[in-house]
């Protein structure tokens, strides 16, 4: 099988910007979830979608949403971009089923300047 | 707050040296636990995973990890480290229907 996917793997950005992230994830997994990762903050939750539904939120800005499509492909939205939104952006996909682990993609390095 | 807790944020050990990396929830009711492992320059990988059953679960390149539920703990071990352990090691929280929570990592540093 193939794993997650995430496209692109780096982004340069301008403060003010708006951004957009993808992710595929594993055949057959249903919930995708994405995550924010930082030096400072570490690995922070943004939020998770099952079956094209946000199931969980995390605590950041409205600027940031996602959506999810029927195919369980996810994307996700950073309007209005901030220096501190300069992180490693990550997916990861489930069955999303009750006792559920998750597999993470490569990330998106998401640099802005 | 609830929050998870890794006590190591930085260990360094030589080859064969053995491990043990603490972790600390406090969330109450059932759980699941996760230890993920991120190799540099690579994406984080699941080591091992407690749902129910044995408390000492058994994972992947040699680690276990023992869930004491009377400490809120899921520590990590490995009896004997190689360089190749080399890597940052996160634990994982997931409390009922919400989200995965993370600790803060701790980097495993092994000295060949």
């Amino acid at each position: 099988k193939a794993g997650v996917t995430q496209t692109p793997r780096y982004l340069i950005k301008t403060r003010g910007q708006q951004v957009t992230l993808s992710c595929s994830p594993i055949s057959g997994h249903r919930s995708v979830s994405w995550y924010q990762q930082t030096p400072g903050q570490g690995l922070q939750f943004l939020f998770e979608y099952f079956s094209e539904t946000q199931r969980n939120k995390g605590n950041f800005p409205g600027r940031f949403s996602g959506r999810q499509f029927s195919n369980s492909r996810s994307e996700m939205n950073v309007s209005t971009l901030e220096l501190g939104d300069s992180a490693l952006y990550l997916c990861a996909s489930s069955l999303g089923d009750r006792e559920y682990e998750q597999y993470f993609g490569p990330g998106t390095r998401l640099t802005v300047t | 707050a609830q929050s998870v807790s890794q006590h190591n944020h930085h260990v360094i050990l030589s080859e064969a040296a053995s491990l043990e990396l603490g972790c600390n929830y406090s969330y109450g009711g059932t759980v699941n636990l996760f230890w993920y492992v991120q190799y540099p320059g690579q994406h984080l990988q699941l080591l091992l995973k407690y749902f129910s059953g044995d408390p000492l679960v058994k994972g992947i390149k040699g680690f276990e990890a023992e869930f004491i539920k009377s400490k809120f703990s899921f520590n990590l071990r490995k009896p004997s480290v190689q360089w190749s352990d080399t890597a940052e090691y996160f634990c994982a929280v997931l409390p009922g229907r919400r989200a995965l929570t993370f600790g803060s990592g701790t980097r495993l540093q092994v000295q060949p």
